[in-house]
């Protein structure tokens, strides 16, 4: 089965501080992909990262990095110099392969609540 | 460019009564699907379609229809409202190439059913 767990309910930092959101995943593809949503308060969701399953570098993107390690099926999301603007849920999710329904069957994790306060 | 559009954005309904909500995409993608977010659940995967006449279901499929008339089309019909369905639902669309980077959500649709 296919699962993505966050276990980190709610975060609550000061600005400034870095701040590092787990996702765990469980699946018995050996293509998948892996994904960060953000939700802020508005409610839309907006896409961050897709890396792929024979991908394993880290990225970065501004104050944004993300570090996934097969050995460990974990895709790790930090957030360094948090800002008041970061505050949002982020979901982390898992996509099986193309051919078994790939981005239309994502399965998410229930999401962290990141609280950045000034 | 609209990408993936849901209507409405709020809806309130009672108990036993119907209602679609609609979701419509203008980028062509062959695949759509529906999301209901729960507190505390993530997103739950409803039911989906690969192409237009082809759906299936998902993970919480009960109490839900949906049909795929056309590639941009894909409504989610209600078909008497429960409690147990206020829920804010997203739709996403995307292209079934594994190339291309993401799903694109909708706006969302809070339900709620008194």
């Amino acid at each position: 089965a296919q699962k993505v767990t966050q276990a980190q309910t709610e975060i609550s930092v000061v600005e400034k501080e870095d701040v590092t959101l787990d996702c765990v995943y469980e699946t018995r593809d050996t293509t998948y992909y892996l994904f960060w949503y953000k939700q802020p308060p508005s409610g839309e969701l907006v896409f961050l990262i897709r890396r792929n399953s024979f991908d394993e570098q880290n990225e970065i993107s501004g104050r944004y990095s993300w570090n996934f390690q097969k050995s460990t099926s974990s895709f790790n999301f930090t957030i360094t110099a948090s800002q008041v603007v970061d505050s949002a849920v982020y979901f982390c999710a898992l996509s099986p392969p193309p051919e078994e329904g790939g981005y239309n069957k994502l399965i998410f994790g229930a999401g962290t609540r990141l609280a950045v306060h000034p | 460019n609209a990408g993936v559009t849901q209507t409405p954005k709020f809806q309130v309904l009672k108990t036993g009564q119907s209602m679609t909500l609609q979701c419509a995409q203008d980028m062509n993608h062959e695949y759509m699907s529906w999301y209901r977010q729960d507190p505390g659940m993530g997103l739950r995967l409803i039911h989906y379609s690969v192409g237009a006449g082809i759906t299936d279901q998902g993970e919480v499929p009960n109490g839900y229809n949906v049909s795929r008339s056309t590639t941009e089309d894909f409504p989610l019909r209600l078909l008497s409202a429960a409690p147990s369905q206020t829920s804010v639902y997203f739709c996403a669309s995307s292209y079934s190439v594994k190339a291309y980077t993401e799903a694109f959500f909708g706006q969302g649709t809070r339900l709620t059913v008194v």
